[in-house]
């Protein structure tokens, strides 16, 4: 079965703190992995790809597909980063997106 | 604004009744995709669309659920015989292939409320 798991609903962290928030998948292939974030009151957009490899607000993820998991890090936490964080997979090129549940970052000083 | 819109961003209706949803996507962009969100959860897909062909359908997609794109631009979602359970938020996207992979940018959603 295709799925996302994100174990974690809530994480709360001081702000200079690193930031781990945990991203599982299942799939059978080789899928596209995504980040995206949604901010208070504002859309879902996308913060990273697997397949860019680029580091966007100082938030990495790398692919281990041997773990079939794709975490998101962030080395110092800031309060701006407060927001709600969607790991999302695709099957191949532009098909749906499959979410996790979400987890709520919350970053306080 | 050039990002993706979607209209109306509140709809209360009661329950029976057909409600219709429009979304206007980048406007360079060939695929529009259909989400519901309902809370605690994630965005689940519900169909999407390149140019105006219709790709794929989600089983989550009941006979009530109509969507359709005749031009290749806007899209609208129709909900016949709306049901509570129907409530949620309905988000729409769009994308185009960039860099090796289609990122996919998302309106503001419409928010439905059956009664």
């Amino acid at each position: 079965a295709q799925r996302v798991t994100q174990p974690e609903k809530l994480l709360s962290v001081f702000k200079g703190a690193p930031v781990e928030l945990k991203c599982n998948y299942s799939y059978s292939g080789s899928p596209e992995l995504f980040w995206y974030v949604q901010y208070s009151r504002q859309r879902l957009q996308l913060l990273l790809r697997h397949i860019s490899r680029e580091s966007i607000k100082g938030f990495t993820a790398d692919l281990n597909k041997g773990e079939t998991s794709f975490h998101l890090k962030k080395p110092f936490a800031q309060e701006e980063d407060s927001a709600m964080y969607y790991c999302a997979l695709s099957g191949h090129q532009g098909t749906a997106l499959i979410f996790g549940k979400g987890t709520t970052l919350s970053v306080s000083s | 604004d050039t990002g993706v819109s979607q209209n109306p961003r509140h709809k209360i209706t009661k329950r029976g009744q057909n409600v219709t949803f429009r979304c206007d996507p980048i406007s360079e962009h060939n695929r529009l995709y259909w989400y519901r969100q309902t809370l605690g959860q994630g965005p689940e897909f519900l169909t999407y669309f390149q140019n105006e062909a219709q790709l794929e359908k989600s089983r989550l997609l009941s006979d009530r659920f109509s969507a359709e794109r005749p031009k290749g631009s806007f899209s609208t979602l129709e909900i016949q015989r709306t049901e509570q359970g129907d409530s949620a938020m309905y988000l729409c996207a769009s994308s185009y292939l960039r860099g090796g992979s289609y990122e996919q940018y998302f309106g503001p959603g419409t928010r439905l409320t059956v009664t």
